[in-house]
């Protein structure tokens, strides 16, 4: 059974940093691209950042570039966002999903406010 | 970036009616389009990829169709358990994109 599992969520100041991490089981993590995507509270859902198998290729939404970074560790079947300069607007439900988002974590929440 | 613009924003509609939700990219996407459900509390679950494959143990009244450049999902025979949002994603190219949503309500 596929699962992905976030935590490192939290109550967290402006311009401070968090790091989430999304351990990964039931799949052979290696041999997919991973993503996150956000929900703000009664919000719609938002693309954060996309990581190749091999963190050959990443990608991230324009509102996170430079703030935000994406990577793995195959070894430890974990993918991870660390995220910098936090701002009010980053305040959301944080989902990992699996390959083309066929599979979803139950998400972790970050709030960011002083 | 390529805009998925998804209606109607809210639907009601009866049990054991037919239901359609289009997404339409602001350009060309190929077949690079997901559709979504999401309960409230829950994480979205995966119904359709592709644009018309049906993903693993969702039901066959759930379907996606396509033509031209607009993009549709179909619930045949509305059930109860059919309520929630239902979103687009378009991945033929980063950023990629959601549409904002449709609130499906039973009447």
């Amino acid at each position: 059974e596929v699962q992905l599992v976030e935590s490192g969520g939290g109550l967290v100041q402006p311009g401070r940093s968090l790091k989430l991490s999304c351990l990964a089981s039931g799949f052979t993590f290696s041999n997919y691209g991973m993503n996150w995507i956000r929900q703000a509270p009664g919000k719609g859902l938002e693309w954060v950042a996309s990581i190749s198998s091999s963190s050959s290729y990443i990608y991230y939404a324009d509102t996170v570039k430079g703030r935000f970074t994406i990577s793995r560790d195959n070894a430890k079947n974990t993918l991870y966002l660390q995220m910098t300069s936090l701002r009010s607007e980053d305040t959301a439900l944080y989902y990992c999903a699996r390959g083309k988002s066929d599979y979803w974590g139950q998400g972790v929440m970050v709030t960011v406010s002083s | 970036d390529i805009q998925m613009t998804q209606s109607p924003a809210s639907l009601s509609a009866s049990l054991e009616e037919i239901v359609t939700i289009t997404c339409q990219p602001s350009q060309g996407i190929g077949n690079y389009l997901s559709w979504y459900q999401q309960k409230l509390g829950k994480s979205p679950q995966l119904l359709i990829h592709s644009a018309t494959s049906l993903a693993d143990g969702v039901p066959s009244r759930f379907s996606g169709s396509r033509s031209g450049t607009q993009y549709s999902l179909k619930i045949n025979r509305l059930q109860v358990e059919d309520t929630g949002i239902y979103y687009c994603l378009q991945i033929s190219s980063t950023p990629y994109t959601f549409g904002a949503g449709t609130k499906l309500e039973l009447k």
